[in-house]
């Protein structure tokens, strides 16, 4: 079945800087790869998602990018603030199991004033 | 607009027991899925609902059962609990059976403690 590994699992940045998270995926038939947000005492929320046809997308100061041949995905985000502290998990999704998600272990990023 | 909800926030059972959880989708949505996240992972697919059956399912026993209404509410039931089922329980609700097409919307979750 499809294994997705996520780094790092800590991640610490001053306001202002950029953090990368990292994730790679071993099913060649996962087409779907979202980002979700957990906050504490809160379910994860979406907050950015790519498809396998496409290789970056960018929604105002997050990125994801995709590399279908070595089979990883990043997500970015410029210009951190506090209010970005909080778990993010990656995840993915084949057309074979098409209504299932398989998670990353999480990262937890911690943005200091 | 309500998304999706989740009862009770928080439970505690003894391990031998049985438990039920409930679900009720964001406005719109009719497919439902379970995932139970353990403390410090991420969350783990169970099963989805979809026209009142159960459509995909991950790797866990049968004592996990579930079952969708009409309404398209949703309820995750464990048998047998063990000291392990111990976790957030997490619902999702969808507009339509393949997640890729407009992703999830997660509830806050049930929060499970087996003593």
């Amino acid at each position: 079945g499809e294994n997705v590994e996520q780094h790092p699992s800590t991640l610490s940045v001053q306001e202002g800087d950029s953090a990368v998270i990292k994730c790679t995926y071993s099913d060649s038939a996962s087409n779907y790869f979202p980002w979700y947000k957990q906050e504490l005492g809160k379910g994860p929320q979406l907050i950015i998602d790519i498809r396998s046809n496409v290789g970056e997308k960018k929604d105002q100061r997050i990125a994801v990018t995709l590399n279908k041949t070595a089979k990883h995905f990043s997500l970015h985000i410029t210009e951190t603030q506090p209010e970005d502290s909080a778990v993010y998990f990656c995840a993915a999704s084949s057309y074979t199991s098409y209504g299932k998600l398989t998670f990353g272990q999480g990262t937890i990023l911690t943005v200091h004033p | 607009d309500a998304g999706v909800t989740q009862s009770p926030t928080h439970l505690i059972k003894t391990r031998g027991q049985q438990v039920t959880l409930r679900c009720s989708p964001k406005s719109g949505h009719d497919t439902v899925s379970w995932y139970q996240q353990a403390l410090g992972q991420g969350p783990q697919f169970i099963f989805q609902y979809y026209e009142e059956e159960e459509r995909q399912r991950g790797n866990f026993p049968d004592r996990f059962s579930g079952h969708q209404f009409p309404n398209y509410s949703s309820e995750l039931n464990v048998n047998a609990l063990l000291l392990g089922d111990s976790a957030l329980y997490l619902c999702a609700s969808s507009l339509t059976l393949s997640v890729s097409d407009y992703g999830y919307t997660f509830g806050s979750g049930t929060r499970l403690t087996v003593v």
